[in-house]
Protein backbone atom coordinates (compact mmCIF):
# COMPACT_ATOMS: atom_id res chain seq x y z
CA UNK A 1 0.00 0.00 0.00
CA UNK A 2 1.21 3.26 -0.58
CA UNK A 3 2.48 5.55 2.48
CA UNK A 4 3.23 9.08 2.81
CA UNK A 5 6.31 9.62 1.18
CA UNK A 6 9.21 12.30 2.51
CA UNK A 7 11.81 14.17 0.99
CA UNK A 8 15.02 14.06 1.09
CA UNK A 9 15.28 12.16 3.97
CA UNK A 10 18.48 13.71 5.48
CA UNK A 11 19.27 17.33 4.60
CA UNK A 12 22.71 19.22 5.54
CA UNK A 13 22.12 23.09 5.57
CA UNK A 14 24.31 25.91 7.03
CA UNK A 15 22.87 28.59 9.24
CA UNK A 16 20.85 31.09 7.50
CA UNK A 17 20.79 29.05 4.57
CA UNK A 18 17.42 27.90 3.10
CA UNK A 19 15.14 24.94 3.15
CA UNK A 20 12.31 23.18 1.73
CA UNK A 21 10.88 19.88 2.95
CA UNK A 22 8.47 17.60 0.43
CA UNK A 23 5.42 15.25 1.86
CA UNK A 24 3.28 13.58 -0.79
CA UNK A 25 0.11 12.32 1.33
CA UNK A 26 -1.20 9.10 0.79
CA UNK A 27 -3.66 8.96 -2.72
CA UNK A 28 -7.15 10.37 -1.92
CA UNK A 29 -5.94 11.81 1.32
CA UNK A 30 -7.03 15.50 2.09
CA UNK A 31 -5.48 16.34 5.05
CA UNK A 32 -1.82 17.48 5.65
CA UNK A 33 0.13 17.76 9.23
CA UNK A 34 3.49 18.72 9.95
CA UNK A 35 5.36 18.06 12.99
CA UNK A 36 8.86 18.54 14.03
CA UNK A 37 10.55 16.32 16.50
CA UNK A 38 13.80 17.53 18.17
CA UNK A 39 16.98 15.20 19.67
CA UNK A 40 14.76 13.32 22.86
CA UNK A 41 11.59 15.52 22.20
CA UNK A 42 8.07 14.23 21.53
CA UNK A 43 6.82 15.51 18.43
CA UNK A 44 5.51 19.30 18.19
CA UNK A 45 2.69 20.44 15.90
CA UNK A 46 3.43 22.96 13.81
CA UNK A 47 0.62 23.35 10.86
CA UNK A 48 -2.21 21.86 8.71
CA UNK A 49 -3.75 22.11 5.97
CA UNK A 50 -7.44 20.67 4.60
CA UNK A 51 -8.34 20.51 0.96
CA UNK A 52 -5.28 22.90 0.09
CA UNK A 53 -6.27 25.52 2.96
CA UNK A 54 -4.61 26.10 6.40
CA UNK A 55 -6.56 24.43 8.93
CA UNK A 56 -4.64 24.65 12.39
CA UNK A 57 -1.48 26.42 12.96
CA UNK A 58 1.12 25.56 15.94
CA UNK A 59 4.58 26.44 17.16
CA UNK A 60 5.51 27.11 14.09
CA UNK A 61 8.01 30.06 13.91
CA UNK A 62 7.63 32.55 11.62
CA UNK A 63 10.63 32.03 9.01
CA UNK A 64 8.69 29.09 8.34
CA UNK A 65 5.91 28.90 5.87
CA UNK A 66 4.21 25.95 4.13
CA UNK A 67 1.45 25.26 1.40
CA UNK A 68 -0.66 22.48 -0.01
CA UNK A 69 -0.51 22.36 -3.81
CA UNK A 70 -3.41 21.08 -6.15
CA UNK A 71 -2.48 17.71 -5.90
CA UNK A 72 -2.36 17.52 -2.25
CA UNK A 73 1.51 17.11 -1.79
CA UNK A 74 2.63 19.86 0.72
CA UNK A 75 5.93 21.96 0.88
CA UNK A 76 7.56 23.66 4.45
CA UNK A 77 9.79 26.07 3.71
CA UNK A 78 12.35 27.26 6.12
CA UNK A 79 14.09 30.48 5.36
CA UNK A 80 17.24 32.00 8.39
CA UNK A 81 17.63 28.21 9.53
CA UNK A 82 19.09 28.24 12.96
CA UNK A 83 20.92 25.82 14.53
CA UNK A 84 17.63 25.07 16.91
CA UNK A 85 15.74 24.22 13.80
CA UNK A 86 18.03 21.00 13.62
CA UNK A 87 15.40 18.25 14.03
CA UNK A 88 13.40 15.83 12.55
CA UNK A 89 10.72 17.24 10.47
CA UNK A 90 7.39 14.55 9.81
CA UNK A 91 4.86 14.46 7.71
CA UNK A 92 1.58 12.72 8.19
CA UNK A 93 -2.00 12.46 6.05
CA UNK A 94 -5.47 11.72 6.91
CA UNK A 95 -8.61 11.54 5.12
CA UNK A 96 -11.45 13.05 6.97
CA UNK A 97 -11.40 13.91 10.56
CA UNK A 98 -10.47 11.72 13.46
CA UNK A 99 -9.82 9.13 10.91
CA UNK A 100 -6.25 8.39 12.09
CA UNK A 101 -2.97 9.53 10.71
CA UNK A 102 -0.30 7.58 8.39
CA UNK A 103 3.11 9.24 8.95
CA UNK A 104 5.94 9.62 6.59
CA UNK A 105 9.68 8.72 7.38
CA UNK A 106 10.48 12.34 8.40
CA UNK A 107 13.08 14.65 6.79
CA UNK A 108 16.12 14.78 9.05
CA UNK A 109 17.26 18.01 9.39
CA UNK A 110 20.93 19.26 10.27
CA UNK A 111 22.01 22.72 10.47
CA UNK A 112 25.59 23.39 11.03
CA UNK B 1 -6.08 23.16 27.15
CA UNK B 2 -5.43 19.76 25.83
CA UNK B 3 -2.54 17.53 27.05
CA UNK B 4 -1.47 13.96 27.80
CA UNK B 5 0.85 12.69 30.43
CA UNK B 6 3.46 9.96 30.48
CA UNK B 7 4.91 9.41 33.71
CA UNK B 8 6.92 6.91 32.93
CA UNK B 9 10.14 8.54 31.32
CA UNK B 10 11.92 4.92 30.68
CA UNK B 11 10.83 1.47 31.78
CA UNK B 12 12.91 -1.58 31.63
CA UNK B 13 11.42 -4.63 31.68
CA UNK B 14 12.84 -8.62 30.90
CA UNK B 15 11.73 -10.69 27.90
CA UNK B 16 8.48 -12.41 28.67
CA UNK B 17 7.20 -10.39 31.52
CA UNK B 18 4.32 -8.40 30.66
CA UNK B 19 3.96 -4.65 30.09
CA UNK B 20 2.10 -1.71 30.92
CA UNK B 21 2.75 1.50 29.68
CA UNK B 22 0.52 4.80 31.42
CA UNK B 23 -0.92 7.10 29.41
CA UNK B 24 -3.12 10.03 30.95
CA UNK B 25 -4.88 13.30 29.10
CA UNK B 26 -6.33 16.11 29.40
CA UNK B 27 -9.79 16.80 27.07
CA UNK B 28 -13.21 18.35 27.31
CA UNK B 29 -14.97 16.08 25.11
CA UNK B 30 -14.86 12.54 23.57
CA UNK B 31 -11.11 11.94 22.84
CA UNK B 32 -9.44 10.02 19.85
CA UNK B 33 -6.46 8.30 21.75
CA UNK B 34 -3.47 7.00 19.99
CA UNK B 35 -0.61 4.70 20.68
CA UNK B 36 2.75 5.12 18.27
CA UNK B 37 6.08 3.29 18.51
CA UNK B 38 9.09 4.54 17.49
CA UNK B 39 12.66 3.28 16.82
CA UNK B 40 15.84 5.18 16.84
CA UNK B 41 15.99 7.53 13.52
CA UNK B 42 12.66 5.83 12.61
CA UNK B 43 9.25 7.06 11.82
CA UNK B 44 6.24 7.20 13.94
CA UNK B 45 4.28 3.64 13.48
CA UNK B 46 0.86 3.58 15.02
CA UNK B 47 -0.33 0.57 17.13
CA UNK B 48 -3.76 1.60 17.73
CA UNK B 49 -6.48 3.55 18.29
CA UNK B 50 -9.74 4.85 20.13
CA UNK B 51 -12.51 6.76 18.87
CA UNK B 52 -15.71 5.05 20.41
CA UNK B 53 -17.58 1.84 21.07
CA UNK B 54 -15.40 -0.91 23.03
CA UNK B 55 -12.88 0.61 25.59
CA UNK B 56 -10.27 -2.48 25.07
CA UNK B 57 -8.61 -1.46 21.88
CA UNK B 58 -6.62 -4.34 20.27
CA UNK B 59 -3.77 -2.92 18.19
CA UNK B 60 -0.78 -4.73 16.06
CA UNK B 61 2.23 -7.11 17.50
CA UNK B 62 -0.10 -8.00 20.41
CA UNK B 63 -0.79 -4.74 22.14
CA UNK B 64 -3.98 -3.92 23.35
CA UNK B 65 -5.00 -0.66 25.47
CA UNK B 66 -8.00 0.06 27.65
CA UNK B 67 -9.83 3.55 27.58
CA UNK B 68 -11.02 4.55 30.88
CA UNK B 69 -12.99 7.52 30.89
CA UNK B 70 -13.51 7.80 34.69
CA UNK B 71 -9.49 8.39 35.18
CA UNK B 72 -8.89 9.74 31.65
CA UNK B 73 -6.37 7.13 31.51
CA UNK B 74 -5.14 5.05 28.35
CA UNK B 75 -2.72 2.92 29.35
CA UNK B 76 -1.16 0.05 26.63
CA UNK B 77 0.09 -3.35 27.65
CA UNK B 78 1.29 -6.18 26.12
CA UNK B 79 1.21 -10.00 28.03
CA UNK B 80 4.58 -10.64 26.76
CA UNK B 81 7.20 -8.07 25.62
CA UNK B 82 10.06 -9.53 22.93
CA UNK B 83 13.73 -7.94 22.70
CA UNK B 84 12.40 -6.02 19.37
CA UNK B 85 9.64 -4.25 21.51
CA UNK B 86 12.60 -2.10 22.95
CA UNK B 87 11.81 1.79 21.67
CA UNK B 88 10.19 4.86 22.44
CA UNK B 89 6.28 4.63 23.15
CA UNK B 90 4.25 7.78 22.24
CA UNK B 91 0.80 8.58 23.61
CA UNK B 92 -1.32 11.03 21.63
CA UNK B 93 -4.72 12.79 21.69
CA UNK B 94 -6.15 14.14 18.72
CA UNK B 95 -7.01 17.69 19.27
CA UNK B 96 -9.70 19.89 16.88
CA UNK B 97 -8.29 22.61 14.85
CA UNK B 98 -10.85 23.89 12.21
CA UNK B 99 -11.54 21.33 9.67
CA UNK B 100 -8.83 18.95 11.36
CA UNK B 101 -7.23 17.25 14.33
CA UNK B 102 -3.44 18.01 15.34
CA UNK B 103 -1.99 15.37 17.28
CA UNK B 104 -0.94 16.49 21.19
CA UNK B 105 2.14 13.94 21.75
CA UNK B 106 2.75 12.46 25.87
CA UNK B 107 6.67 13.22 26.48
CA UNK B 108 7.32 9.68 25.21
CA UNK B 109 8.42 6.26 27.51
CA UNK B 110 11.74 4.47 26.09
CA UNK B 111 11.25 1.29 26.95
CA UNK B 112 14.16 -0.98 27.28
CA UNK B 113 14.02 -5.08 27.55
CA UNK B 114 16.24 -6.95 29.03
CA UNK B 115 17.06 -10.51 27.83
Amino acid sequence: AAGVIQSPRHLIKEKRETATLKCYPIPRHDTVYWYQQGPGQDPQFLISFYEKMQSDKGSIPDRFSAQQFSDYHSELNMSSLELGDSALYFCASSSGTGSGYTFGSGTRLTVV
Amino acid sequence: AQSVTQPDIHITVSEGASLELRCNYSYGATPYLFWYVQSPGQGLQLLLKYFSGDTLVQGIKGFEAEFKRSQSSFNLRKPSVHWSDAAEYFCAVGASGGATNKLIFGTGTLLAVQP
